[in-house]
């Protein structure tokens, strides 16, 4: 079975700054889907940005961008210029190709300081 | 509607009693999921319909816990004799398609159970 790990349950920044968010996952498949969710206090998840396995190169989206390193299983976001509404809970999150089941990480709480 | 629409937002219940929860996906969307998200953690799936079928419901906890899509739209999450234990905010989101990228959330039903 798959999981998905986050091991930093707070991180802080300071508003301008970057900030990198860590998470690792366990899988022996070869192809699936990786996405990092942004929840806010109103509890809706909002997705920030998803990576395809089959492809080497890292996605972004505007200030946010992924390193993903498919054999060491890692998957982190950077956070550039970071801004007091960047401040939330944020997942990360698997999905097998062959399922539509987002399988989440335990999340981490970003505190944005001006 | 423009988003996921779930009600209600809150709902406390006494130990023993039955609950609705009520998820109104985008028009047009025809696949549905719930979630499940306990205090500290992150989503859990629960069940996701294809149309009025239930797709796969292999993340229902027990047979305390049921849901319905009658029309292929409004989706109900209907739970019996509510535990203590199924305290937790209730997610449903909805996508054009299975297994598009595009899940929009709803804002959830917090359920706590006294």
């Amino acid at each position: 079975a798959q999981t998905v790990t986050q091991s930093q349950p707070e991180m802080s920044v300071q508003e301008a700054e970057t900030v990198t968010l860590s998470c690792t996952y366990d899988t022996s498949e070869s192809d699936y889907y990786l996405f990092w969710y942004k929840q806010p206090p109103s509890r809706q998840m909002i997705l920030v940005i998803r990576q395809e396995a089959y492809k080497q190169q890292n996605a972004t989206e505007n200030r946010f961008s992924v390193n993903f390193q498919k054999a060491a299983k890692s998957f982190s976001l950077k956070i550039s210029d970071s801004q007091l509404g960047d401040a939330a809970m944020y997942f990360c999150a698997y999905r097998s190709i062959n399922t539509d089941k987002l399988i989440f990480g335990t999340g981490t709480r970003l505190q944005v300081f001006p | 509607g423009a988003g996921v629409s779930q009600t209600p937002s809150n709902k406390v219940t006494e130990k023993g009693k039955y609950v609705e929860l009520r998820c109104d996906p985008i028009s047009g969307h025809t696949a549905l999921y719930w979630y499940r998200q306990s205090l500290g953690q992150g989503p859990e799936f629960l069940i996701y319909f294809q149309g009025t079928g239930a797709a796969d419901d292999s993340g229902l906890p027990n047979d305390r816990f049921f849901a319905v899509r009658p029309e292929g739209s409004v989706s109900t999450l209907k739970i019996q004799r509510t535990e203590r234990g199924d305290s937790a905010v209730y997610l449903c989101a909805s996508s054009l398609l299975v297994r598009d990228y595009g899940y929009t959330f709803g804002s959830g039903t917090r359920l706590t159970v006294v």
